[in-house]
């Protein structure tokens, strides 16, 4: 069974730090992993999907890798802006045979501060 | 495109009632999932369902939880006889192929249920 966790749970940081969020998952033959980010009360937006073939992905001050063998994804935000507060979520999808959900972490809470 | 479009955006019921979430996928996206997050908990996949078909319902509680996706119209989330502990968001999903396509998932706003 697929179990995926992210670390730290929550993390404050002053505005222009880097962000590095972690996700890691048990079962590395995953078909994709994709990052979310979900403000209170709303719902997910996709920032980044990252194939099982692919490395990494950039997009904007967005940068996520994928290291399948170790069964780690890192979401990187460069020059953090307090408009980056909110809840980032890692979700995995396992290959055809194991169906088409996904499993999702239970998220990394991210507050910048001005 | 006006996305993954989940109605109401609040909804709530007293313990005993019914409740139906209606979820419009992304125009052409003819897979729609099912997700419900419980207070201070990850999103936890329900359902899965093509047209007028269940692909696999794993996640679904057996009793008072169904779900359906008809040949015309939106798929439906179908509670019955609420009680508290079903009070959460529920999102909705949509791809528009079994592997989720070149841009993976895309995610309604949710419905948020409140049982009373």
């Amino acid at each position: 069974k697929q179990e995926v966790t992210q670390i730290p749970a929550a993390l404050s940081v002053p505005e222009g730090e880097n962000l590095v969020l972690n996700c890691s998952f048990t079962d590395s033959a995953i078909y994709n992993l994709q990052w979310f980010r979900q403000d209170p009360g709303k719902g997910l937006t996709s920032l980044l999907l990252i194939q099982s073939s692919q490395r990494e992905q950039t997009s904007g001050r967005l940068n996520a890798s994928l290291d399948k063998s170790s069964g780690r994804s890192t979401l990187y935000i460069a020059a953090s802006q307090p408009g980056d507060s909110a809840t980032y979520l890692c979700a995995v999808k396992l290959g055809k045979a194991a169906g088409n959900k996904l499993t999702f972490g239970g998220g990394t809470r991210v507050l910048v501060k001005p | 495109n006006a996305g993954v479009m989940q109605n109401p955006r609040h909804l709530v019921r007293r313990r005993g009632q019914e409740a139906r979430l209606r979820c419009s996928p992304v125009k052409g996206h003819s897979h729609v999932y099912w997700y419900r997050q419980l207070p201070e908990e990850g999103l936890k996949f329900m359902v899965y369902l093509q047209k007028e078909n269940i692909i696999d319902e794993s996640g679904m509680p057996k009793e008072r939880f169904s779900a359906e996706f008809p040949k015309e119209g939106p798929s439906i989330l179908r509670i019955q006889q609420v009680v508290r502990g079903d009070s959460a968001a529920y999102f909705c999903a949509s791809s528009p192929s079994r592997q989720g396509g070149l841009d993976g998932y895309t995610f309604g706003s949710g419905t948020r249920l409140t049982v009373v």
